[in-house]
């Protein structure tokens, strides 16, 4: 079946720092993909949606600038949180639409990052 | 407005009794999609079902059963005989004809006490 793949699974980094999330569609094409923050206990918050080779639309209240969003082929998208700070401290999860109409959301494993 | 409510925050149950936990959805759309999907502790979303608005027949996959009502705006999940490893968040989301918007309920705990 379609599986989405998530990289890394967790990151540890310092204030100040970038981290950079991978997310990649094996075995279907994803044209569009989206991005998640979770908070302990709480639901998916939709950050925002990227489209191969346009930019990203993001929801509202989501900086980004702060999370830079690239989905540069039909397999991939990443997700750069710049200048971390503690707050960003969360869990990230991706999804991706396969190329069909109505074709179904895959997730990926999700991504723990704390900023120390 | 597209919304899905999970009531129950938190059910505990003691093994080998059965759960049911309650989906309520609003939307305008004629076409749609509702899911449920179970999030274990190590956080990964584990997709369960997935149901189109015009399919309104009670699915059952082992331990597992689905109840869409669409008078009722309802899509509650039963689970037979919990086990351990039925411990989870579960959520219950919703599409529209697209997949370009998916809105996922709050959430429910689910604890199976052994």
């Amino acid at each position: 079946g379609a599986v989405v793949s998530q990289h890394p699974s967790w990151v540890i980094c310092k204030s100040g720092t970038s981290v950079k999330i991978e997310c990649r569609s094996l075995d279907f094409q994803a044209t569009t993909m989206f991005w998640y923050r979770q908070f302990p206990k709480q639901s998916l918050m939709l950050m925002a949606t990227s489209n191969e080779g346009s930019k990203a639309t993001y929801e509202q209240g989501v900086e980004k600038d702060k999370f830079l969003i690239n989905h540069a082929s039909l397999t991939l998208s990443t997700l750069t949180v710049t200048s971390a700070h503690p707050e960003d401290s969360s869990f990230y999860i991706c999804s991706a639409a396969g190329s069909s109409y109505n074709s179904p959301l895959h997730f990926g494993n999700g991504t723990r990052l704390t900023v120390t | 407005a597209q919304k899905v409510t999970q009531a129950q925050t938190e059910i505990s149950v003691v093994e080998k009794e059965d759960v049911t936990l309650d989906c309520v959805y609003e939307t305008r759309d004629t076409t749609y999609y509702l899911f449920w999907y179970k999030q274990p502790p190590s956080g990964e979303l584990v997709f369960l079902i997935r149901r189109n608005s015009f399919d309104e027949q009670n699915e059952i996959s082992g331990r597992y059963s689905w109840n869409f009502q669409k008078s009722t705006s309802s899509f509650n999940f039963t689970i037979t005989a919990s086990q351990v490893v039925d411990s989870a968040v579960y959520f219950c989301a919703l599409s529209g004809p697209g997949s370009d918007q998916f809105y996922f309920g709050t959430g429910t705990s689910l604890t199976v006490i052994p």
